[in-house]
Parts: C-alpha cells; sequence; structure tokens
C-alpha cells in the first residue's frame, strides 16, 4: 500500500506474555520511527531506526522493551513479561532521510494488558 | 529531553470561528511540523514547515515558524465541524538526535 501499515491493529495479552508489534513502512522512506500514545496523552518517543546507522534508543521505557528493523524496512517492536501500564496505542511512522523530517503515521496497535 | 509546551490544552468554538494555537521550546527546532489526529486514527501531517519566518497555508490552514526558531503556530480560518480533532505540533532540533519531539496536542471541539 501507499501509507504506513500497522498490525495487528488490535492486541488483548495477558500478563507477563511477550508481543511483538509490526510496521511496515512507505516504500523508500528510510527513516522510521516508534512512539507510544497512552489515552488521552501525547506521543511519547520510542526508538528511531534512520537507514543502516544505529538506532536512536534512548526513549526505550525499559530493557523489556526492544526493536529491530530488518533490511532497512519492516520493523517489529517486542515487549516482554508485559504489564499493565504497557497498554496503550504504539505508533509508527516514516519519513524519507533524517532532512525531510515529514512523518507519516500508521494507525497503531491498540495493546491492552489484561 | 526536549519539550514542546503547546497551547491552548482545549478550546470550544463556534462554527465559523477562527482558531489559532501554539507551541513553544526552550531550544531551537530545524523543523515545525502540525499533526492532526482523530480518535482511533494515526495523526494526519497537515503542514510541515522548515525556515525560520516561513509561512505557510493548506487550504483554511496556515501555520508559521517563529523567527527565534522556538516557537510555531497554527490558525484555522472559518472553522467547521470536521476541524473537530486533537492537533499536536511536533519538532526536531537536529542536534544529533533526529527524534521527532510532540507537543501534548491542543484539543479542539466545534459548536455548530
Amino acid at each position: 500500500g501507499a501509507g504506513v501499515s500497522q498490525s495487528p491493529s488490535n492486541k488483548v495479552t495477558e500478563k507477563g506474555k511477550d508481543v511483538e508489534l509490526r510496521c511496515d513502512p512507505i516504500s523508500g522512506h528510510t527513516a522510521l520511527y516508534w512512539y507510544r500514545q497512552s489515552l488521552g496523552q501525547g506521543l511519547e518517543f520510542l526508538i528511531y531506526f534512520q537507514g543502516n546507522s544505529a538506532p536512536d534508543k534512548s526513549g526505550l521505557p525499559s530493557d523489556r522493551f526492544s526493536a529491530e528493523r530488518t533490511g532497512g524496512s519492516v520493523s517489529t517492536l517486542t515487549i516482554q513479561r508485559t504489564q499493565q501500564e504497557d497498554s496503550a496505542v504504539y505508533l509508527c511512522a516514516s519519513s524519507i532521510d533524517r532532512v525531510y523530517t515529514e512523518a507519516f503515521f500508521g494507525q497503531g496497535t491498540r495493546l491492552t494488558v489484561v | 529531553g526536549q519539550q514542546l509546551n503547546q497551547s491552548p490544552q482545549s478550546m470550544f468554538i463556534q462554527e465559523g470561528e477562527d482558531v489559532s494555537m501554539n507551541c513553544t521550546s526552550s531550544s531551537i527546532f530545524n523543523t515545525w511540523l502540525w499533526y492532526k489526529q482523530d480518535p482511533g486514527e494515526g495523526p494526519v501531517l497537515l503542514i510541515a514547515l522548515y525556515k525560520a519566518g516561513e509561512l505557510t497555508s493548506n487550504g483554511r490552514l496556515t501555520a508559521q515558524f517563529g523567527i527565534t526558531r522556538k516557537d510555531s503556530f497554527l490558525n484555522i480560518s472559518a472553522s467547521i465541524p470536521s476541524d473537530v480533532g486533537i492537533y499536536f505540533c511536533a519538532g526536531h532540533s537536529g542536534a544529533g538526535s533526529y527524534q521527532l519531539t510532540f507537543g501534548k496536542g491542543t484539543k479542539l471541539s466545534v459548536i455548530p
């Protein structure tokens, strides 16, 4: 498709389980962002990928969170041993590169930890 | 980390009125972006600003990149019901890290 695609759109998981969230960026976009949005709140930066450079992981809230980007395209955000406070909408965005930073967002994955 | 102060937090206006919201930062930004988010959707990019002093329009929306590079505003003219939503400013400092920093949003309600 033409836009950023995220899957699943909704995920309900039990506390303590691991989850994987997927992001397919816009074709040709070298920069990819993950953000977290809690109910009624703003966007919290998690991690940024740019081409083959080392990712900026400065926003990851704990070592239970990790992300990878394979082949410079698809990205997976993994949350291990999920906690109830991890419940939020996880948003992925991509942009052409680090200069043209107009970031386009997917619709997000709503994660609910029960 | 960097923070953006966005105001107002919320506003209620009559249909047809003009709206203004702004964003300020304690540090210089090289890029300002304005987004609108509808319930259950991801943010949608409205306007991107790359030069200090730049004034850009997109239909009824106008945004400006402040001369000091520490602020930006967004105006909506002749508001309509579909303008309802949350508007976010975002900035990119270009100082080593390329993360986009977001404001906390302005929730706009339009009374028909």
